[in-house]
């Protein structure tokens, strides 16, 4: 199956800053995803990255707080933008294939 | 009404022991269908596709139910490494995958 390398593991950043997520699936794939999972809690799609076109956000999530790039078949990145506590989570990437949906390794972030 | 759910357990069971978890969806058309395990601060990993057949991994069974809508995980003999939260998860619109909030096993000898 595909490996996705996702980078940073864990970052603890100040409140107002910016964390930039990347993740890197080791063959080409059309469907890359974001999730969030809040502690004790199952994963939300925050978006469907589109190769070539502005991503896909589900209700809750907009663009302007959690900017995706997905420059080509293999690289996603996802910024949470001016941080603040409750965006304290795990980040994970995941990528779509017949067999099933793959995930990276995630990102903990701690806002402080 | 939540697009997938599932019990969220914990289901404390002695080893050796057969359990069942059972997954809701609420949309028809759903298609694809798939149990995940996470363990503590890991990723989720795929641990099997569920087919309108059912299918067998082992220890593991899974089936579909389309009538009723609901999907299950069998696990006969646990073992304390199957301990970890099972997730099963639906392909819907837009190939977007959605999680159940997971089943919290837990085997204990």
């Amino acid at each position: 199956s595909a490996v996705i390398s996702q980078k940073p593991s864990r970052d603890i950043c100040q409140r107002g800053t910016s964390l930039t997520i990347q993740c890197q699936v080791d063959s080409q794939v059309t469907m890359m995803f974001w999730y969030r999972q809040q502690p004790g809690q199952s994963l939300t799609l925050i978006a469907t990255a589109n190769q070539g076109s502005e991503a896909t956000y589900e209700s809750g999530f907009v663009i302007d707080k959690f900017p995706i790039s997905r420059p080509n078949l293999t690289f996603s990145t996802l910024t949470v933008s001016n941080l603040s506590p409750e965006d304290s989570s795990i980040y994970l990437c995941s990528a779509g294939f017949n067999y099933g949906y793959t995930f990276g390794s995630g990102t903990r972030l701690t806002v402080v | 009404r939540k697009e997938v759910e599932q019990d969220p357990g914990p289901f404390n069971v002695p080893e050796g022991a057969t359990v069942a978890f059972n997954c809701t969806y609420s949309n028809s058309a759903s298609q694809s269908f798939f149990w995940y395990r996470q363990d503590c601060r890991k990723e989720p990993k795929l641990l099997m596709s569920v087919y309108s057949s059912g299918n067998e991994d082992g220890r593991f069974t899974a089936q579909l139910n389309r009538a009723s809508q609901y999907i299950s995980l069998l696990i006969r003999d646990s073992k304390l490494s199957d301990s970890a939260t099972y997730l099963c998860a639906v392909i819907v619109y837009g190939n977007k995958l959605v999680f159940g909030a997971g089943t919290i096993l837990r085997v204990k000898s």
